[in-house]
């Protein structure tokens, strides 16, 4: 399969529950993105993983875990949530390095609700 | 840090019509401006984007204009049809070893047949 995948791309669960959403990118890119969509307002970049190494954490709580095993794999750990973390996650790819554009692309996003 | 503001939220046109979204930042320092699309349900997906060295850009039915000394660059869209139905993020950023795009909030089109 080519571009970004997420999975899964729906979760339901509880406030004491752990999971993880997970995204893969076929491009060959060396900087990886979470991002959080909620209904009017703008995607809000949650973290920047450039070459492996995390570059950028915009403030985002600690029930929030991201981990970048390697530069085509990217986890976000959850743990503890609550309701209003329920948002649509995208995961992001860019080229990265010296030869970074600035375009993002994007997977279909995990759908979380946190009961 | 940068601030992207865009214009209007929601947009409802005939089909035919042209559409024009507008956004102002507010980093003089940022060089790149891509408008991305996100069907419902979708991916959101890069349709055009400009950089700083050029003040126009068009594909198609697409363009983008940019005026740098206002900071502000708008898209527009003519004939349009009904699959041009779309939420429209502009966003900016500067050069940098990775992508730092800030979004605006988007625009809802509805284009009607």
């Amino acid at each position: 399969e080519t571009g970004v995948t997420q999975t899964p791309r729906h979760l339901v669960m509880g406030m004491t529950n752990k999971k993880s959403l997970k995204c893969e990118q076929h491009l060959g890119h060396n900087a990886m993105y979470w991002y959080k969509q909620s209904a009017k307002k703008p995607l809000e970049l949650m973290f920047v993983y450039s070459l492996e190494e995390r570059v950028e954490n915009n403030s985002v709580p600690s029930r929030f875990s991201p981990e970048c095993p390697n530069s085509s794999h990217l986890f976000l750990h959850l743990h503890t949530l609550q309701p209003e973390d329920s948002a649509l996650y995208l995961c992001a790819s860019s080229q990265g390095g010296a030869r970074e554009t600035g375009e993002l692309f994007f997977g279909e996003g995990s759908r979380l609700t946190v009961l | 840090g940068e601030n992207v503001e865009q214009h209007p939220s929601t947009l409802s046109v005939q089909e035919g019509d042209s559409a024009v979204i507008k956004c102002t930042y507010s980093d003089s320092a940022s060089n790149y401006f891509p408008w991305y699309k996100q069907e419902l349900g979708k991916r959101p997906q890069l349709i055009i984007d400009i950089r700083s060295n050029v003040g126009e850009k068009k594909d198609q039915r697409i363009a983008v204009t940019l005026n740098k000394t206002a900071k502000h660059f708008s898209l527009h869209i003519t004939e349009t049809q009904p699959e041009d139905s779309a939420v429209y993020f502009c966003a900016a950023s500067m050069n940098s070893g990775y992508s730092t795009l800030t979004f605006g909030k988007g625009t809802m089109l509805l284009v009607s047949p």
